[in-house]
């Protein structure tokens, strides 16, 4: 069966530092992979979707980059954090031409 | 893309059947509609999904009119764990591979 992992689960991060989150899947290969991010009492924005190793396409204009190094491995990044960027970091995956999306545990993300 | 509207916020009582309509006045003529749930903390799950008329499963009902213009998320007899917030998302051909999260509709079910 298919599974997803993200690491960390919490986090906590003076504004100006960077950050690295990772997402991994397992027991699927090719997967569409995704980045959401949900702030307090709102709904999920898509930040970056990936359809392949090193495609990575942009949703929102912001301070934070994506990378897929791996078929199964995709990577939230910043260089310096601002306390806009708190929030709930969803990664999902679906299957190519797929319609449905998995997601994982998420990481919270707090900037002080 | 489609745009959606749903309530904001309703609440329930165990054991009673909620309706929640989301609006979608210009779908494309090949979207699906989908629903998912997602509890606190939590990443959202797939609930059901349909084009038109009904879908049944075992978690919920989704009833399509022939305009398809709106959709209404059926969730028989609530339990205090259906607390959740529920999304509609139109998708297809149009936004492949991209769910448009809304506000969603935030469901209290109170003893």
């Amino acid at each position: 069966s298919q599974t997803i992992h993200q690491w960390p689960a919490t986090l906590v991060q003076p504004v100006g530092s960077p950050l690295s989150l990772e997402c991994t899947v397992e027991g699927t290969s090719n997967p569409n992979l995704y980045w959401y991010r949900q702030a307090a009492g709102r709904g999920l924005q898509l930040l970056f979707y990936s359809v392949g190793i090193g495609q990575i396409s942009s949703e929102v204009p912001q301070n934070l980059s994506a990378s897929r190094p791996q078929d199964r491995q995709f990577i939230l990044s910043s260089k310096k954090l601002l306390l806009s960027d708190s929030g709930f970091y969803l990664c999902a995956w679906s299957v190519q031409q797929g319609w449905e999306q998995y997601f994982g545990p998420g990481t919270r993300l707090t900037v002080t | 893309l489609a745009k959606t509207t749903q309530p904001i916020s309703m609440d329930s009582y165990e054991g009673q059947e909620v309706n929640i309509t989301c609006s979608h006045n210009n779908i494309a003529t090949n979207d699906y509609i989908t629903w998912y749930q997602q509890f606190p903390s939590q990443g959202p799950r797939f609930i059901i999904q349909g084009y038109k008329t009904k879908v049944t499963n075992e978690v919920a009902s989704l009833f399509i009119p022939a305009d398809r213009k709106s959709s209404t998320l059926s969730l028989p007899r609530v339990s205090l764990s259906d607390t959740a917030v529920y999304y509609c998302l139109p998708h297809g051909s149009s936004n492949t591979g991209k769910l448009i999260f809304g506000q969603g509709t935030t469901l209290q079910v109170k003893p």
